[in-house]
């Protein structure tokens, strides 16, 4: 089946720590975002990457950092510097071009700090 | 920077369709209106996306106006699990030749039976 996996679907942040949240995708999409959404709001993008091995920082990036080695893979690392990391983090993929606002999503991982 | 107006919640009755609304006065001429969807602690889905005219497709129908500062998404024949929020979006200039799409709160679409 093609789709986008996140994982883990739950993750728990203890004070200090960084935690890495893991998106992969076998749509052979290019582009590759990373968003935050928190109770009752929209998406804010956090991360975005058009092209393997080159990102750029979205709206909210202060605190995260990506990773993009792989066209398949696009890794969120939420960093000890981000001190209200709750919220729930959603991955997304599409194709560049015409159609590259045509987004495909995971189903999320909640992170939520101990 | 939304670049959207949506209500905030409406309802719908099970088999009756759904008309969501969203105005978008400001949209340039060459920018396209996107729907999507989300289902409780789901990721957002993308339904329909058009420029000016109308589009159908297997989940719902855009219907832009003629000045596209509007449209309305329709689900035919809303069913309960059509229950979620949907977003109606216009992309959002980033720089460099980049562009974003701006998820703002939605509108809460309930289905009752």
């Amino acid at each position: 089946d093609g789709g986008i996996t996140q994982s883990p679907k739950y993750l728990f942040r203890k004070e200090g720590q960084n935690v890495t949240l893991s998106c992969e995708q076998n749509l052979n999409h290019d582009a590759m975002y990373w968003y935050r959404q928190d109770p009752g709001q929209g998406l804010r993008l956090i991360y975005y990457s058009q092209i393997v091995n080159d990102f750029q920082k979205g709206d909210i990036a202060e605190g995260y950092s990506v990773s993009r080695e792989k066209k398949e893979s696009f890794p969120l690392t939420v960093t000890s510097a981000q001190k209200n990391p709750t919220a729930f983090y959603l991955c997304a993929s599409s194709v560049t071009g015409v159609a590259k606002n045509i987004q495909y999503f995971g189903a999320g991982t909640r992170l939520s700090v101990l | 920077d939304a670049k959207t107006t949506q209500p905030t919640s409406m309802d719908c009755a099970e088999g009756r369709a759904a008309n969501l609304p969203c105005n978008h006065s400001t949209i340039s001429g060459n920018e396209y209106v996107y729907w999507y969807r989300q289902i409780h602690s789901q990721g957002p889905q993308y339904i329909i996306h058009g420029l000016k005219n109308n589009e159908t497709n297997e989940m719902a129908s855009l219907i832009i106006t003629e000045d596209r500062k509007s449209s309305t998404l329709i689900l035919p024949h809303a069913t309960l699990r059509d229950t979620a929020v949907y977003y109606c979006i216009v992309r959002v200039a980033m720089g460099g030749g980049s562009e974003k799409l701006v998820f703002g709160k939605g509108t809460k679409l309930t289905v009752n039976p």
